[in-house]
């Protein structure tokens, strides 16, 4: 069936650091792949998405290509934030495939400054 | 702010007792779907309802269930509550029921804890 795969948390790193989180995905039909991000308290909120294959989607700072050859979405930020401590969620979702999304685990992020 | 709405944002119960959870769609959309936020099974999907009508199924007991109405908010109901039902319970919306490329926009949650 379809998955999600994230690397596990948490990951804690100084503010400025270079952030990648791991992201890789099985999908038996054609998925469009998404990041949300979900803050201390929160709900969950959309940060960027990709629809096809070599398509990057960024927002805030964060980027994610989505590599068909690899089956890969991985989330990376240059610099960053204390405010960019939360929990990340990669996602997919495949047309016919019920229609909802499919989450990774999640991975938690903290930032100290 | 998503636009979509839940209420209420907290619940506590007790065991064998039957709630009802709330929930308002962005303006526009007529896809809704219920998901379960815990920290044994993570992100797990319930159901979808599309403009009054289920669409899909996910890993919902038979103790819940959950209904759209006319107005397009939604209700999921979960009855005789186990101890294992407290979570996080997220609403979400999007506008059409089955494209893979539009954004589900999720609420703020309903927190649901069973004493």
């Amino acid at each position: 069936g379809d998955s999600v795969t994230q690397m596990e948390g948490p990951v804690t790193l100084s503010e400025e650091a270079f952030l990648t989180i791991n992201c890789t995905y099985t999908a038996t039909g054609y998925p469009s792949l998404f990041w949300y991000v979900q803050y201390p308290g929160e709900g969950l909120q959309l940060l960027l998405k990709a629809t096809k294959a070599d398509d990057k989607g960024s927002n805030k700072g964060f980027e994610a290509t989505y590599r068909k050859e690899t089956t890969s979405f991985h989330l990376e930020k240059g610099s960053v934030q204390v405010s960019d401590s939360a929990v990340y969620f990669c996602a997919l979702r495949v047309v016919g495939s019920q229609g909802n999304l499919i989450f990774g685990k999640g991975t938690k992020l903290s930032v100290k400054p | 702010d998503s636009g979509v709405t839940q209420t209420p944002k907290h619940l506590i119960t007790a065991t064998g007792q039957r709630v009802t959870l709330r929930c308002s769609p962005r303006s526009g959309d007529l896809s809704v779907y219920w998901y379960q936020q815990s920290l044994d099974q993570g992100l797990q999907f319930l159901i979808q309802y599309y403009n009054g009508e289920e669409r899909a199924k996910g890993n919902i007991l038979e103790r819940f269930s959950a209904q759209q109405f006319p107005d397009l908010h939604s209700e999921l109901n979960l009855s005789s509550l186990e101890l294992g039902d407290s979570a996080l319970y997220f609403c979400a919306s999007s506008p059409r029921w089955d494209s893979s490329t539009d954004t589900q926009y999720f609420g703020p949650g309903t927190r649901l804890t069973v004493l």
